[in-house]
Protein backbone atom coordinates (compact mmCIF):
# COMPACT_ATOMS: atom_id res chain seq x y z
CA UNK A 1 0.00 0.00 0.00
CA UNK A 2 0.57 3.65 -0.12
CA UNK A 3 3.14 5.48 2.04
CA UNK A 4 3.16 8.50 4.13
CA UNK A 5 6.02 10.01 5.75
CA UNK A 6 6.51 12.63 8.09
CA UNK A 7 8.92 14.61 9.19
CA UNK A 8 10.33 15.55 11.31
CA UNK A 9 9.24 12.98 14.11
CA UNK A 10 9.25 15.46 16.50
CA UNK A 11 10.13 19.17 17.41
CA UNK A 12 10.86 21.05 20.51
CA UNK A 13 10.77 24.48 20.17
CA UNK A 14 10.72 27.92 21.79
CA UNK A 15 6.91 30.09 21.98
CA UNK A 16 7.37 32.51 19.45
CA UNK A 17 8.87 30.85 16.76
CA UNK A 18 8.18 29.43 13.47
CA UNK A 19 7.56 25.62 12.78
CA UNK A 20 7.38 23.91 9.65
CA UNK A 21 6.71 20.10 8.90
CA UNK A 22 6.05 17.94 6.01
CA UNK A 23 4.48 14.69 4.53
CA UNK A 24 5.33 12.70 1.61
CA UNK A 25 3.81 10.26 -0.22
CA UNK A 26 4.66 7.02 -2.07
CA UNK A 27 1.58 7.91 -4.75
CA UNK A 28 -0.30 10.77 -5.85
CA UNK A 29 -2.88 12.03 -3.71
CA UNK A 30 -6.41 13.79 -5.11
CA UNK A 31 -6.73 15.73 -1.40
CA UNK A 32 -3.92 16.54 1.82
CA UNK A 33 -5.51 16.93 4.87
CA UNK A 34 -3.73 18.21 8.31
CA UNK A 35 -4.89 17.46 11.59
CA UNK A 36 -4.17 18.18 14.78
CA UNK A 37 -4.64 16.22 18.23
CA UNK A 38 -4.06 17.20 21.70
CA UNK A 39 -3.35 14.94 24.78
CA UNK A 40 -5.44 12.13 25.03
CA UNK A 41 -8.34 13.21 22.44
CA UNK A 42 -9.18 12.81 18.97
CA UNK A 43 -7.42 14.60 15.79
CA UNK A 44 -9.12 17.92 14.87
CA UNK A 45 -9.07 18.68 11.08
CA UNK A 46 -7.66 21.68 10.55
CA UNK A 47 -6.78 22.57 6.94
CA UNK A 48 -8.20 20.61 3.69
CA UNK A 49 -6.04 20.99 0.62
CA UNK A 50 -7.87 20.09 -2.85
CA UNK A 51 -5.52 21.07 -5.91
CA UNK A 52 -1.52 20.87 -6.29
CA UNK A 53 0.19 24.00 -5.74
CA UNK A 54 -2.89 25.14 -3.57
CA UNK A 55 -1.58 27.29 0.02
CA UNK A 56 -4.32 27.86 2.35
CA UNK A 57 -4.22 29.50 5.78
CA UNK A 58 -6.40 28.94 8.84
CA UNK A 59 -5.24 31.57 11.46
CA UNK A 60 -1.33 30.90 12.10
CA UNK A 61 -1.77 28.13 10.13
CA UNK A 62 -0.43 27.59 6.50
CA UNK A 63 -0.29 24.12 3.94
CA UNK A 64 0.43 23.73 0.96
CA UNK A 65 -0.57 21.19 -1.98
CA UNK A 66 2.99 20.14 -3.24
CA UNK A 67 3.46 20.52 -7.51
CA UNK A 68 4.44 16.78 -7.22
CA UNK A 69 0.88 15.51 -5.46
CA UNK A 70 3.05 13.41 -3.61
CA UNK A 71 3.63 16.04 -0.35
CA UNK A 72 2.85 18.51 1.37
CA UNK A 73 3.90 21.11 3.94
CA UNK A 74 2.18 22.62 6.97
CA UNK A 75 3.62 26.04 8.67
CA UNK A 76 3.03 27.35 11.79
CA UNK A 77 4.22 30.81 12.63
CA UNK A 78 4.78 32.64 16.37
CA UNK A 79 4.21 29.51 17.63
CA UNK A 80 2.51 29.40 21.68
CA UNK A 81 2.33 27.02 24.44
CA UNK A 82 -1.53 25.48 22.72
CA UNK A 83 0.29 24.48 20.03
CA UNK A 84 1.60 21.52 21.69
CA UNK A 85 -0.03 18.39 19.88
CA UNK A 86 0.99 15.79 17.28
CA UNK A 87 -0.09 16.83 14.20
CA UNK A 88 -0.98 14.31 11.30
CA UNK A 89 -0.80 14.24 7.36
CA UNK A 90 -3.81 12.31 5.78
CA UNK A 91 -5.68 12.08 2.20
CA UNK A 92 -9.28 11.01 1.04
CA UNK A 93 -8.15 8.16 -1.13
CA UNK A 94 -7.86 5.32 1.37
CA UNK A 95 -8.17 7.48 4.84
CA UNK A 96 -4.50 6.11 6.29
CA UNK A 97 -2.87 8.70 8.46
CA UNK A 98 1.33 9.38 8.70
CA UNK A 99 2.90 8.79 11.94
CA UNK A 100 2.42 12.30 12.64
CA UNK A 101 4.99 15.22 14.00
CA UNK A 102 5.46 15.29 18.06
CA UNK A 103 5.63 19.22 18.93
CA UNK A 104 6.76 20.41 21.67
CA UNK A 105 6.61 24.49 22.94
CA UNK A 106 8.93 25.51 25.93
CA UNK A 107 7.44 29.32 27.11
CA UNK B 1 -24.91 20.00 18.57
CA UNK B 2 -23.88 17.35 16.22
CA UNK B 3 -20.73 15.02 16.75
CA UNK B 4 -19.51 11.63 17.77
CA UNK B 5 -20.10 9.87 20.99
CA UNK B 6 -17.49 7.41 22.10
CA UNK B 7 -17.93 5.06 24.88
CA UNK B 8 -16.87 3.89 27.60
CA UNK B 9 -14.07 6.38 27.68
CA UNK B 10 -11.80 3.84 29.85
CA UNK B 11 -11.67 0.12 29.79
CA UNK B 12 -9.71 -1.96 32.02
CA UNK B 13 -10.23 -5.75 31.13
CA UNK B 14 -8.78 -9.15 31.78
CA UNK B 15 -6.89 -10.90 29.69
CA UNK B 16 -9.27 -13.33 27.70
CA UNK B 17 -12.30 -10.73 27.53
CA UNK B 18 -14.30 -9.78 24.56
CA UNK B 19 -15.34 -5.79 24.84
CA UNK B 20 -17.55 -3.86 23.15
CA UNK B 21 -16.65 -0.20 22.18
CA UNK B 22 -20.26 1.91 21.13
CA UNK B 23 -19.59 4.66 18.45
CA UNK B 24 -22.75 6.90 18.02
CA UNK B 25 -22.60 9.78 15.17
CA UNK B 26 -25.47 12.38 14.93
CA UNK B 27 -24.02 14.19 11.72
CA UNK B 28 -25.88 12.58 9.36
CA UNK B 29 -22.37 10.77 7.99
CA UNK B 30 -22.04 8.07 5.66
CA UNK B 31 -18.97 6.80 6.43
CA UNK B 32 -17.59 5.90 9.90
CA UNK B 33 -14.10 4.36 10.96
CA UNK B 34 -11.87 2.72 13.63
CA UNK B 35 -8.52 3.73 14.67
CA UNK B 36 -5.84 2.10 17.18
CA UNK B 37 -3.41 4.73 18.62
CA UNK B 38 -0.61 2.89 20.28
CA UNK B 39 1.30 5.04 22.78
CA UNK B 40 3.78 7.39 20.94
CA UNK B 41 2.36 6.09 17.54
CA UNK B 42 0.39 7.31 14.79
CA UNK B 43 -3.42 5.94 13.42
CA UNK B 44 -3.69 2.53 12.21
CA UNK B 45 -7.14 1.80 10.46
CA UNK B 46 -9.19 -1.25 11.76
CA UNK B 47 -12.14 -1.20 10.13
CA UNK B 48 -14.51 1.13 7.87
CA UNK B 49 -17.90 0.90 6.87
CA UNK B 50 -19.40 3.53 4.00
CA UNK B 51 -22.99 2.37 4.23
CA UNK B 52 -25.23 0.23 6.11
CA UNK B 53 -24.47 -3.22 6.56
CA UNK B 54 -21.57 -3.29 4.49
CA UNK B 55 -17.71 -2.80 6.12
CA UNK B 56 -14.17 -3.29 5.00
CA UNK B 57 -11.12 -4.18 6.69
CA UNK B 58 -8.44 -2.00 7.21
CA UNK B 59 -4.62 -2.31 8.11
CA UNK B 60 -5.06 -4.24 11.46
CA UNK B 61 -8.13 -6.07 11.50
CA UNK B 62 -7.25 -9.20 12.89
CA UNK B 63 -8.71 -9.88 16.78
CA UNK B 64 -11.67 -7.17 15.69
CA UNK B 65 -15.20 -7.07 14.33
CA UNK B 66 -18.02 -4.58 13.52
CA UNK B 67 -21.08 -4.42 12.53
CA UNK B 68 -23.19 -1.14 10.85
CA UNK B 69 -26.75 -1.66 11.40
CA UNK B 70 -27.78 1.40 11.33
CA UNK B 71 -26.25 4.57 9.90
CA UNK B 72 -25.39 6.49 13.03
CA UNK B 73 -23.80 3.36 14.70
CA UNK B 74 -20.47 1.56 14.50
CA UNK B 75 -19.71 -0.71 17.50
CA UNK B 76 -16.51 -2.19 17.50
CA UNK B 77 -15.42 -5.66 19.55
CA UNK B 78 -12.61 -6.34 20.50
CA UNK B 79 -11.73 -10.07 21.33
CA UNK B 80 -9.51 -12.20 23.11
CA UNK B 81 -7.18 -12.66 20.67
CA UNK B 82 -6.51 -8.99 20.38
CA UNK B 83 -2.54 -9.40 22.74
CA UNK B 84 -1.59 -5.59 22.59
CA UNK B 85 -2.20 -4.37 26.40
CA UNK B 86 -2.91 -0.92 25.99
CA UNK B 87 -4.59 1.30 23.03
CA UNK B 88 -5.94 4.24 22.42
CA UNK B 89 -9.29 3.66 20.07
CA UNK B 90 -10.33 6.37 18.06
CA UNK B 91 -13.90 6.30 15.85
CA UNK B 92 -14.65 8.73 12.94
CA UNK B 93 -17.04 9.63 10.27
CA UNK B 94 -17.29 11.56 7.07
CA UNK B 95 -19.93 12.79 4.30
CA UNK B 96 -19.55 10.97 1.11
CA UNK B 97 -21.50 13.29 -0.80
CA UNK B 98 -21.76 15.67 -2.72
CA UNK B 99 -18.20 14.85 -2.88
CA UNK B 100 -15.63 12.19 -1.19
CA UNK B 101 -13.38 15.39 -0.41
CA UNK B 102 -14.10 15.75 3.27
CA UNK B 103 -12.28 15.50 6.05
CA UNK B 104 -13.04 12.87 9.22
CA UNK B 105 -14.61 13.88 12.71
CA UNK B 106 -13.41 12.26 15.21
CA UNK B 107 -14.82 10.99 18.55
CA UNK B 108 -12.94 12.11 22.09
CA UNK B 109 -11.46 8.22 22.42
CA UNK B 110 -11.82 5.16 24.53
CA UNK B 111 -8.56 3.76 26.33
CA UNK B 112 -8.56 0.07 26.72
CA UNK B 113 -5.86 -0.94 29.72
CA UNK B 114 -5.39 -4.89 29.76
CA UNK B 115 -4.76 -6.13 33.22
Amino acid sequence: GQQLNQSPQSMFIQEGEDVSMNCTSSSIFNTWLWYKQDPGEGPVLLIALYKAGELTSNGRLTAQFGITRKDSFLNISASIPSDVGIYFCSNNNDMRFGAGTRLTVKP
Amino acid sequence: DGGITQSPKYLFRKEGQNVTLSCEQNLNHDAMYWYRQDPGQGLRLIYYSQIVNDFQKGDIAEGYSVSREKKESFPLTVTSAQKNPTAFYLCASRALRPSGANGLTFGAGSRRTVL
